[in-house]
């Protein structure tokens, strides 16, 4: 299985400011992917983001406001840019092992983000 | 789109009953998921299901797959307290994941 950190765990952030997103995994991966779980909702994918290539995004989901890095096989960050009270949720990577097609998605702890 | 919708939303059951929750999804996929959720966690993956008619199970949990019906089952023999949380289904849809709505478990003495 693959062992997942996110920084920060949680923050309270201001209207207007941006987040960066930190997401660590201890082995090489093909592909990462950031999801956005609002309060007291499901799980949503906001993009994929592969080594080497633009982030993909799914519909609803812009790179100016969410913006991707995907510098190396264990690491990418997801920004959340200027902010406002509708971006409180709590923000979780993924990822899908190169090393088994057949093994499941592992999820990192999560980030908790509150927008005043 | 790939729709996934899962049900009941919320299922409140006394300690040893059986239960179900169904999980049925719009269009074909490879891959269907089970996580469970505990209140302020992540997901814990439960369950990857590859072909029709694959079944597993763990403990109190079995899932199912069935890909003609575009169905999975999650069933929950003799329910304890401790299962008590929120359980995910999911379906790969060539990169991530499109997740249903989740079902609220509680497991009543």
């Amino acid at each position: 299985s693959a062992v997942i950190s996110q920084k920060p765990s949680r923050d309270i952030c201001q209207r207007g400011t941006s987040l960066t997103i930190q997401c660590q995994v201890d082995s090489q991966v093909t592909m990462m992917f950031w999801y956005r779980q609002q309060p007291g909702q499901s799980l949503t994918l906001i993009a994929t983001a592969n080594q080497g290539s633009e982030a993909t995004y799914e519909s609803g989901f812009v790179i100016d406001k969410f913006p991707i890095s995907r510098p190396n096989l264990t690491f990418s960050t997801l920004t959340v840019s200027n902010m406002s009270p509708e971006d409180s949720s709590i923000y979780l990577c993924s990822v899908d092992s190169i090393k088994a097609s057949t093994d499941t998605q592992y999820f990192g702890p999560g980030t908790r983000l509150t927008v005043l | 789109e790939l729709k996934v919708e899962q049900n009941p939303l919320f299922l409140s059951m006394q300690e040893g009953k059986n239960y179900t929750i169904y999980c049925n999804y719009s269009t074909t996929s490879d891959r269907l998921y089970w996580y469970r959720q505990d209140p302020g966690k992540s997901l814990e993956s439960l369950f990857v299901l590859l072909s029709n008619g694959a079944v597993k199970q763990e403990g109190r949990l079995m899932a199912s797959l069935d890909t003609k019906a575009r169905l999975s089952t999650l069933h929950i023999t003799a329910a304890v307290h401790d299962l008590s949380a929120t359980y995910f289904c999911a379906v790969d849809i060539g990169a991530g994941m499109r997740f249903g709505a989740g079902t609220r478990l509680t497991v009543k003495p």
